[in-house]
């Protein structure tokens, strides 16, 4: 079973529409948990960590399920901008080890 | 600040040739990391160093050697190239405290032939 496992997509949505994407994860002794941005043909970027209480950055919320094992990603008011690959990353924390889901596309649509 | 750099950017090799590329940090982080990342496959660690002077395998390590020559530059060798080894290879460092960020350089696009 993989590590990380995240829905493909594609998921194509209108500008404005409210979007979520979900990642599950094998290990329970898993410790930290992060969204990357991917640009086509481009290096990850971190967009948020996320910490076991939720956390929100502007139009973007993250929530962790740790009984469950999943991780989520809420884009409200999607803009054009957004259209990118969105990567769900775990950490166990032993020998620095990050683990990548294979990415949810997004392609917002004027 | 240039952060991660990455040399090649670009690189074709016929099958058994060897080839080393380049990973330099300038952010003072103690973490570095090689990833390879194909179509359907996400990014799969390759080897990672903690520390100057230590180097740890990860999740695909064959077919692949590693030097972290000093705490900047972090190097990828390929010994004897093969069609599977063609990819995307990106490098990646990280400060050794929260928010625990990797930073990525902008990747190697290696063909082997």
């Amino acid at each position: 079973r993989k590590e990380v496992e995240q829905d493909p997509g594609p998921f194509n949505v209108p500008e404005g529409a409210t979007v979520a994407f979900n990642c599950t994860y094998s290990n329970s002794a898993s410790q930290s948990f992060f969204w990357y941005r991917q640009d086509c043909r481009k290096e990850p970027k971190l967009l948020m960590s996320v910490y076991s209480s939720g956390n929100e950055d502007g139009r973007f919320t993250a929530q962790l399920n740790r009984a469950s094992q999943y991780i989520s990603l809420l884009i409200r008011d999607s803009k054009l901008s957004d259209s990118a690959t969105y990567l769900c990353v775990v950490n166990r924390n032993t020998g620095n080890q990050f683990y990548f889901g294979t990415g949810t596309s997004l392609t917002v649509i004027p | 600040n240039a952060g991660v750099t990455q040399t090649p950017k670009f690189q074709v090799l016929k099958t058994g040739q060897s080839m080393t590329l380049q990973c330099a940090q300038d952010m003072n982080h103690n973490s570095m990391y090689w990833y390879r990342q194909d179509p359907g496959m996400g990014l799969r660690l390759i080897y990672y160093s903690a520390s100057e002077g230590t180097t740890d395998k990860g999740e695909v390590p064959n077919g692949y050697n590693v030097s972290r020559l000093n705490k900047r530059e972090f190097s990828l060798r390929l010994e004897s190239a093969a069609p599977s080894q063609t990819s995307v290879y990106f490098c990646a460092s990280m400060w050794d405290r929260a928010p625990y960020e990797q930073y990525f350089g902008p990747g190697t696009r290696l063909t082997v032939t």
